[in-house]
């Protein structure tokens, strides 16, 4: 059962133009999001994030919305950059026994094109 | 700054050998990740330790077990390996209330033959 879901595998955008990468969870336990960038033998580099008490979050060209009754996040990217071709992962945090587990979806692939 | 270091890169072992991998956390962080990723595959929580403690346990097999030191690195022991094993194994480190996201290490890529 995947809680945090990632439809699109890949999305293709124009040099410049708004990138916008959908991510969707179950788990009502969820309390803080957070997106990641992956490039290939990299581990996963932290880019922005967003509490459930929130409801949008800008960090630069980075922005990412929360909309908890539709239980759907997004990241925005402007202007969209050739080096932002990555993979990008949604993840959401939930507190277990000890500490604080990170439940990932399956990302989306991001193409930038010059 | 210093990253999240873990060693060795890449590892390549064959069915039923045995295989530990090594995580060392960015200085006083108190709390290590393991996560799995499969190919094609969404990293996959597996363990994680608070102050040399387990915290919590995640779709950790049997085989494998890990533990942490009294210098705060970590170290995954993985037994019997299987084909399945193979995988990128991601650290990461973070306090205890990583509002901030956690730091992950580059990662381990296993390969079992």
């Amino acid at each position: 059962d995947q809680q945090v879901k990632q439809n699109s595998p890949s999305l293709s955008v124009q040099e410049g133009r708004i990138s916008i990468l959908n991510c969707d969870y179950t788990n009502s336990m969820f309390d803080y999001f957070l997106w990641y960038k992956k490039y290939p033998a990299e581990g996963p580099t932290f880019l922005i994030s967003i509490s459930s008490i929130k409801d949008k979050n800008e960090d630069g060209r980075f922005t990412v919305f929360l909309n908890k009754s539709a239980k759907h996040l997004s990241l925005h990217i402007v202007p969209s950059q050739p080096g932002d071709s990555a993979v990008y992962f949604c993840a959401a945090r939930a507190r277990g026994a000890g500490s604080y587990q990170l439940t990932f979806g399956k990302g989306t692939k991001l193409s930038v094109i010059p | 700054a210093a990253g999240v270091i873990q060693s060795p890169r890449h590892l390549i072992k064959e069915k039923r050998e045995t295989a530990t991998l090594k995580c060392y956390p960015i200085p006083r962080h108190d709390t290590v990740y393991w996560y799995q990723q499969g190919p094609g595959q969404d990293p996959q929580f597996l363990i994680s330790f608070y102050e040399k403690m387990q915290s919590d346990k995640g779709s950790i097999p049997d085989r494998f077990s890990a533990q942490q030191f009294s210098d705060y690195h970590s170290e995954l022991n993985m037994s019997s390996l299987e084909l399945g094993d193979s995988a990128l194994y991601f650290c990461a480190s973070s306090f205890t209330s990583p509002n901030y996201g956690y730091t992950f290490g580059s990662g381990t890529r296993l390969t079992v033959v």
